[in-house]
């Protein structure tokens, strides 16, 4: 079963706005991790945070945890045309099976 | 240049015919795994391998096999595709003791 479900399934914005997508998880984990895909491509790692963790930042992603309610949060700052992908968090609770990963979000940036 | 490599990228077959799709990776990964991602369902985790001769079962192994008998290589065997198979498919790698997984460009399969 998915340990990982975002939300919203699809978000449409205009270039310059910000772009936020929930991810929400069933068990304890070591760390999340949210990932791109460009149509029809391989997924790119974008950012991990630790279950140790409350905030994140690389560039214009920020990542928040919080693991009472089992719940993180990817937020892409002055959004461009080309971070239209999509987008999907994946959780590792330390075991060799690895990554998890939700249904994700598909984000449409209109320049 | 630091990959993972998959093998056909595109795949049309008819039900029934034994196939390969092939997976390489030359960074020294220990750890690899199969993905298929189906529309509204994400990636389900097929099989993985933590090293060489050590593979098990992911969320979803109806239907495939792997081996790992070298280190870079994890092939997914189908030995008698069905039209449910039809898929996109990811292969994987990561290091030991670090977090990041590395993707193919994925092989998309239609089973006719």
């Amino acid at each position: 079963s998915q340990q990982g479900e975002e939300d919203p399934q699809a978000l449409s914005i205009q270039e310059g706005e910000n772009a936020t997508m929930n991810c929400s998880y069933k068990t304890s984990i070591n760390n999340l991790q949210w990932y791109r895909q460009n149509s029809g491509r391989g997924l790119v790692h974008l950012i991990l945070i630790r279950s140790n963790e409350r905030e994140k930042h690389s560039g214009r992603l920020r990542v928040t945890l919080d693991t009472s309610k089992k719940s993180s949060s990817l937020l892409i700052t002055a959004s461009r045309a080309a971070d239209t992908a999509s987008y999907f968090c994946a959780t590792d609770v330390g075991s060799a099976r690895q990554l998890t990963f939700g249904s994700g979000t598909q984000l449409t940036v209109l320049p | 240049e630091a990959q993972v490599t998959q093998n056909p990228r595109y795949l049309i077959t008819v039900t029934g015919k034994k196939l390969t799709v092939t997976c390489s990776q030359n960074m020294n990964h220990e750890y690899m795994s199969w993905y298929r991602q189906d529309p509204g369902l994400g990636l389900r985790q097929i099989y993985y391998s933590m090293n060489v001769e050590v593979t098990d079962k992911g969320d979803v192994p109806e239907g495939y096999k792997v081996s790992r008998k070298e280190k870079r290589n994890f092939p997914l065997i189908l030995e008698s595709p069905s039209p449910n198979q039809t898929s996109l498919y990811f292969c994987a790698s990561r290091k030991a003791g670090t977090d990041t997984q590395y993707f193919g460009p994925g092989t998309r399969l239609t089973v006719l």
